[in-house]
């Protein structure tokens, strides 16, 4: 079946780039996702990007993807103690299917 | 954007009783909705995907007498614990599809933290 695997941990200090990465298995997936969660919250959709694009910029946040070796990755400019949470990524074929979640990566921000 | 909500936001409830969850598409109309659980520090693992006016589909293994889904308008699914068990406690979220061509955003709701003592 479908599998997406991140890295479980990051730590990074206030001001710097921090980048989050993520590879996927399913080579049918169309769009790819990145959410974030705060402790004790919902999901909070960031951005997305579709598998013909290579790379999306929205302010501090750039997606990058390589669809011939199937990763993805997150890079958060000046990062923010705000920013400290667990990002996941997801994949899907279509709007109406459901997302395949990575196990997220818990970003914590040092002051 | 769209918005989903989830009632209640938290619930905790004894052993053996039935809990329902409610998930509503605030400004929108949502053809499909899908159910989510999460357990502590790990990620999201679908329940099943609620199509208004049919049947639910069950992901494998997950009980479809104890997870009882009923999604009756486009608004509104609703997901019932039946005799409910502590190692029913987690977190539950729901999305919403808009549906239409080229609509590949799913919203989702705030999840529901349920805690079974």
């Amino acid at each position: 079946g479908e599998d997406v695997e991140q890295s479980l941990f990051l730590s990074v200090r206030e001001g710097d780039s921090s980048v989050i990465n993520c590879t996927y298995t399913d080579s049918s997936s169309t769009y790819l996702y990145w959410y974030k969660q705060e402790p004790g919250a919902g999901l909070q959709l960031l951005t997305y990007i579709f598998s013909n694009m290579d790379m999306k910029q929205d302010q501090r946040l750039t997606v990058l993807l390589n669809k011939k070796d199937k990763h993805l990755s997150l890079r958060i400019a000046d990062t923010q103690t705000g920013d400290s949470a667990i990002y996941f990524c997801a994949e899907s074929t279509s709007g109406n299917t459901p997302l395949v979640f990575g196990k997220g990566t818990r970003l914590s921000v040092i002051a | 954007g769209a918005v989903v909500s989830q009632h209640p936001s938290r619930v905790i409830c004894k052993s053996g009783t039935s809990v329902k969850i409610e998930c509503r598409s605030l400004d929108f109309q949502a053809t499909t909705m899908f159910w989510y659980r999460q357990f502590p520090k790990k990620s999201l693992m679908l329940m099943a995907t609620s199509n208004e006016g049919s049947k639910a589909t069950y992901e494998q293994g997950v009980e479809k007498d104890k997870f009882l889904i009923n999604h009756a308008s486009l608004t509104l699914s609703t997901l019932t614990v039946t005799s409910a068990h502590p190692e029913d406690s987690s977190f539950y979220i729901c999305s919403a599809w808009t549906g239409g061509e080229g609509s590949n955003e799913q919203f989702f709701g705030p999840g529901t933290r349920l805690t079974v003592l």
